[in-house]
């Protein structure tokens, strides 16, 4: 079964535009969340997290939006850069003893073209 | 960047063969994570350590073995090689925080 859904394997968009990368996920203890960027031949590296007591966390041109209710979190890039393009993997956790775990979803690779 | 390598980065091995990959951080992280990555799974974590001498399983760790004897160090044993594992891995270390650092990873094909 699995808890942290990324639907949409690719996307693809132009260069200053707006990328939108969607996970869902069905573990409702599930209280922190946190997007990975991954280069081809590297190690995933993070990106922005959000806590469940908020429902937006802003870092440069890096926006993640929560919605609790909806069992969904957003990352918003603007504008996108062609060196944005990557994998992008959503990982959750919840604080109940939890060790720090993560369960992270299947990725999206984000293309941007120049 | 957290100080985490792996070795080796590349291996090839036989059927049935035993095989360990080490991983090795320098920021005196608590936690330290063992993941598999493969096409269409995303990141699966396979082990996990909490502490010196403190594993856990994770949710794929059939056929696989961890110890940790040092802060430091972290390895990850298959002790008989199967084609299923063949995959890359990944290393990951944190402190008492969400966020893990990852190492380079280790592609591991299994002939």
């Amino acid at each position: 079964d699995q808890q942290v859904k990324q639907n949409s394997p690719s996307l693809s968009v132009q260069e200053g535009r707006i990328s939108i990368l969607n996970c869902d996920y069905t573990n409702s203890m599930f209280d922190y969340f946190l997007w990975y960027k991954k280069y081809p031949a590297e190690g995933p590296t993070f990106l922005i997290s959000i806590s469940s007591i908020k429902d937006k966390n802003e870092d440069g041109r890096f926006t993640v939006f929560l919605n609790k209710s909806a069992k969904h979190l957003s990352l918003h890039i603007v504008p996108s850069q062609p060196g944005d393009s990557a994998v992008y993997f959503c990982a959750a956790s919840w604080s109940g003893g939890s060790n720090y775990k993560l369960t992270f979803g299947k990725g999206t690779l984000l293309t941007v073209n120049p | 960047d957290a100080g985490i390598t792996q070795s080796p980065r590349h291996k090839v091995t036989e059927t049935g063969t035993p095989v360990t990959l080490r991983c090795h951080q320098t920021e005196n992280h608590r936690y330290m994570y063992w993941y598999r990555q493969d096409p269409g799974h995303g990141l699966r974590l396979i082990h996990y350590s909490y502490g010196v001498k403190d594993t856990d399983k994770g949710e794929v760790s059939d056929g696989y073995s961890v110890s940790r004897s040092k802060t430091e160090d972290f390895l990850l044993t298959l002790e008989s090689a199967t084609s299923s594992q063949t995959s890359v891995y990944f290393c990951a270390s944190g402190s008492s925080s969400y966020e893990q650092y990852f190492g380079p990873g280790t592609r591991l094909t299994v002939t």
